[in-house]
């Protein structure tokens, strides 16, 4: 089966460094997403990596090996307003999106 | 704001009741989706129309009818729900079905609860 593993909550404290880990495992890969979901409001998309390496857009930071089937997200300088859960998703090869349960993510002051 | 509205934001209903959940999206994408989540589960795929044909039914309960008119509206058609059906159902968009790189927008979702 196709499934999808990241932790389901992490804290970490403001203006530090934290990773989400995701680990896959899916009926081919077309590339990996991640989103930020705010507690009742809509996933928002954060990052598309399909090759292997690290993709930094601002404060974030993603990361891709296809051959270990492991992702992580990295957020610096972390802000009160980063509490929310950070799903990963995974594109196989029907063009289909696998998701994860989401990390909740807590920032502490 | 996503360019993907969804009404309505909040829904309470019996288990007779037949009602219907709208999305409008306004970015001129050509597929759209429904999706549900409940608490501590990953999304689930529902539906997926793309130039307002269906591509996608992945085993969903017949108590689920979509509607899509048109490439901008899609509609879930809700009828003798049990509560485990209680969850938040988001509408997504995308500009195309089956392309990696296209990431999907969502509407703010519809909060579910069947009594």
């Amino acid at each position: 089966g196709q499934n999808i593993d990241q932790p389901t909550e992490m804290t970490a404290t403001e203006g530090a460094i934290v990773q989400i880990n995701c680990s896959y495992q899916t009926s081919g890969f077309n590339g990996l997403f991640w989103y930020q979901q705010h507690a009742g409001e809509a996933p928002t998309f954060l990052s598309y990596n399909v090759l292997d390496g690290l993709e930094e857009k601002g404060r974030f930071s993603s990361f891709l090996s296809r051959s270990k089937g492991y992702s992580y997200l990295l957020l610096k300088e972390l802000q009160m307003k980063d509490s929310a859960s950070y799903l990963c998703a995974v594109m196989d090869s029907n063009y289909q999106l696998i998701w994860g349960a989401g990390t909740k993510l807590i920032i502490k002051p | 704001e996503t360019g993907v509205t969804q009404t309505p934001r909040h829904l309470v209903m019996g288990m007779t009741n037949k009602k219907s959940l709208k999305c409008e999206q306004h970015l001129g994408h050509n597929a759209m989706y429904w999706y549900k989540q409940s608490a501590k589960k990953p999304l689930e795929l529902m539906f997926v129309y793309s130039l307002e044909e269906r591509v996608e039914n992945n085993s969903v309960p017949s108590r689920f009818s979509p509607e899509c008119p048109n490439s901008s509206h899609l509609f879930l058609h809700l009828h003798t729900l049990q509560p485990e059906d209680s969850a938040l159902y988001l509408c997504a968009s995308s500009q195309e079905y089956g392309k990696g790189s296209n990431e999907q927008f969502f509407g703010p979702g519809t909060r579910l609860t069947v009594l």
